[in-house]
């Protein structure tokens, strides 16, 4: 089975410096990667995903992803952190199971925390 | 273009009751997936429904079940309800369901409290 692990359950940064969110990944097969925020009381947002090719993948409001295979890591990265990107973000796998149906696979989260 | 809509966005309901939620997918979306949060046990996956078909199932328990309609949109159902299901219940719709790089648009969720 397919699994991703984020294995910071918050990650603290003063605004204005750089974010790194970590997600390794376990798959058989190619892997299909995507991060998604949460803020409080609403759902998933999407960022960002990788399927193939470039192994920087630029995303929603300045997020950047780096696909590693030989580390197999998918962190997500922000040049500049603002107050306003705290909140809850989750990696997730594609996992495609038998035949053609698919779900996400996702990992437990980690917290941002970003300070004046 | 709307994204994914769900009602109701808040619910309380007594142990042994059922529930019924609903949710819109983006127009053109054929795919309806739901996922459970919690606490405890994260993001988990409920089910996936296209063309009408249950296409694939979470490790949860028949008393969650689900349907979709041919207009795509989709309700779940979770009968006698327990204290454990209290969650935020999250649907997500995506074009097809056969696409690896397929992206799943999420809506803003339903959050169930069972007392």
């Amino acid at each position: 089975a397919q699994s991703v692990a984020q294995p910071e359950d918050q990650v603290n940064v003063a605004e204005g410096n750089p974010l790194t969110v970590k997600c390794t990944y376990s798959v058989s097969g190619n892997p299909y990667l995507f991060w998604y925020v949460q803020y409080p009381n609403r759902g998933l947002q999407f960022l960002l995903k990788y399927i193939t090719g470039d192994n920087l993948v630029k995303g929603s409001y300045g997020f950047e992803a780096e696909f590693n295979k030989s580390q197999t890591s998918f962190h997500l990265k922000k040049p500049s952190a603002l107050v306003s990107d705290s909140a809850l973000y989750f990696c997730a796998v594609r996992d495609m199971g038998t035949g053609t149906a698919s779900k996400l696979t996702f990992g437990t989260g980690t917290r941002l925390q970003v300070t004046l | 273009k709307a994204g994914v809509t769900q009602t109701p966005r808040y619910l309380i309901k007594t142990r042994g009751q059922q529930v019924t939620l609903s949710c819109s997918p983006i127009s053109g979306h054929r795919s309806v997936s739901w996922y459970q949060q919690t606490p405890g046990q994260g993001l988990q996956f409920l089910f996936e429904y296209f063309s009408e078909t249950q296409r694939n199932k979470g490790n949860f328990p028949g008393r969650f079940s689900g349907r979709q309609f041919s207009n795509s949109r989709s309700e779940m159902n979770v009968s006698t309800l327990e204290l454990g299901d209290s969650a935020l219940y999250l649907c997500a719709s995506s074009l097809t369901t056969s696409g690896r790089g397929e992206t799943q648009y999420f809506g803003p969720g339903t959050r169930l409290l069972v007392l």
